[in-house]
C-alpha cells in the first residue's frame, strides 16, 4: 500500500531562516506528489505538486520541491521564512488508476519565531 | 467563487444523535472524497466516490454512510455519533490523478 512519511511534527524556524520539511513516500509505480498547507481553521490549499515533468517544482508563496526519486523523497523548502509561513503542512502521494485517490502525511507544523 | 461548498460549518451532537454532512462541487468534477483530520493523523479517508453512482470504502469508514446524490453532491452520514468521531471532517474533490484535490472549510463536529 502506498504510504507517505513527514519527519518531524513540528519544525521551528527563525524568520529569514531556510524551511525545509521531509517527505518520503513508499511505491514501487511513478507517483504524482502532492504538498498542502492548512492555516488555522482553514481547509487545505495545494502548495506545489509534481506529475512527471521537471523534478524541481516551483509553488506559491516561494515554496519549491524537489522529486528525488533514489530517495523517494519530495521536501519542501523556501530559502527564507516569512511570519505568514506559519501553518501546517501535509505530503500526500496519489497514483494513476486508484480513482485519483491521495495519501497523507501527518502532518508538520512549522513555527517561524523572530 | 467555484470550489467546494460544506455544510455546516460547526456542530455539536449527543452520544447516538445522526446526522448529515453535506457536500457540493461546481467544477464539474468526477471523484469526491470525505476526510476526517484528528492530530497527529493527518487526514483519513473515510469514503469516496469516483464517479456519480459510485462509492466505495476508504480507510475508516466504521459509524459512517455516504450517499451520491448527483454529480454535484456527496454527503456523509452518521447514523449514531460517538465520541471517537469528534473530529474535523474535509470534503475534497477531483478531475484526476494528476490534478490532486479542491478541499472544502471543513466541518468541526463535536459529539458529546
Amino acid at each position: 500500500a502506498q504510504s507517505v512519511t513527514q519527519l518531524g511534527s513540528h519544525v521551528s524556524v527563525s524568520e529569514g531562516a531556510l524551511v525545509l520539511l521531509r517527505c518520503n513516500y513508499s511505491s514501487s509505480v511513478p507517483p504524482y506528489l502532492f504538498w498542502y498547507v492548512q492555516y488555522p481553521n482553514q481547509g487545505l490549499q495545494l502548495l506545489l505538486k509534481y506529475t512527471s515533468a521537471a523534478t524541481l517544482v516551483k509553488g506559491i508563496n516561494g515554496f519549491e520541491a524537489e522529486f528525488k526519486k533514489s530517495e523517494t523523497s519530495f521536501h519542501l523548502t523556501k530559502p527564507s521564512a516569512h511570519m505568514s509561513d506559519a501553518a501546517e503542512y501535509f505530503c500526500a502521494v496519489g497514483y494513476t488508476g486508484t480513482a485519483s485517490k491521495l495519501t497523507f502525511g501527518t502532518g508538520t507544523r512549522l513555527q517561524v519565531t523572530l | 467563487n467555484a470550489g467546494v461548498t460544506q455544510t455546516p460549518k460547526f456542530q455539536v451532537l449527543k452520544t447516538g444523535q445522526s446526522m448529515t454532512l453535506q457536500c457540493a462541487q461546481d467544477m464539474n468534477h468526477n471523484s469526491m472524497y470525505w476526510y476526517r483530520q484528528d492530530p497527529g493523523m493527518g487526514l483519513r479517508l473515510i469514503y469516496y466516490s469516483a464517479s456519480e453512482g459510485t462509492t466505495d470504502k476508504g480507510e475508516v469508514p466504521n459509524g459512517y454512510n455516504v450517499s451520491r446524490l448527483n454529480k454535484r453532491e456527496f454527503s456523509l452520514r452518521l447514523e449514531s455519533a460517538a465520541p471517537s468521531q469528534t473530529s474535523v471532517y474535509f470534503c475534497a474533490s477531483s478531475v484526476s490523478a494528476n490534478y490532486g484535490y479542491t478541499f472544502g472549510s471543513g466541518t468541526r463536529l463535536t459529539v458529546v
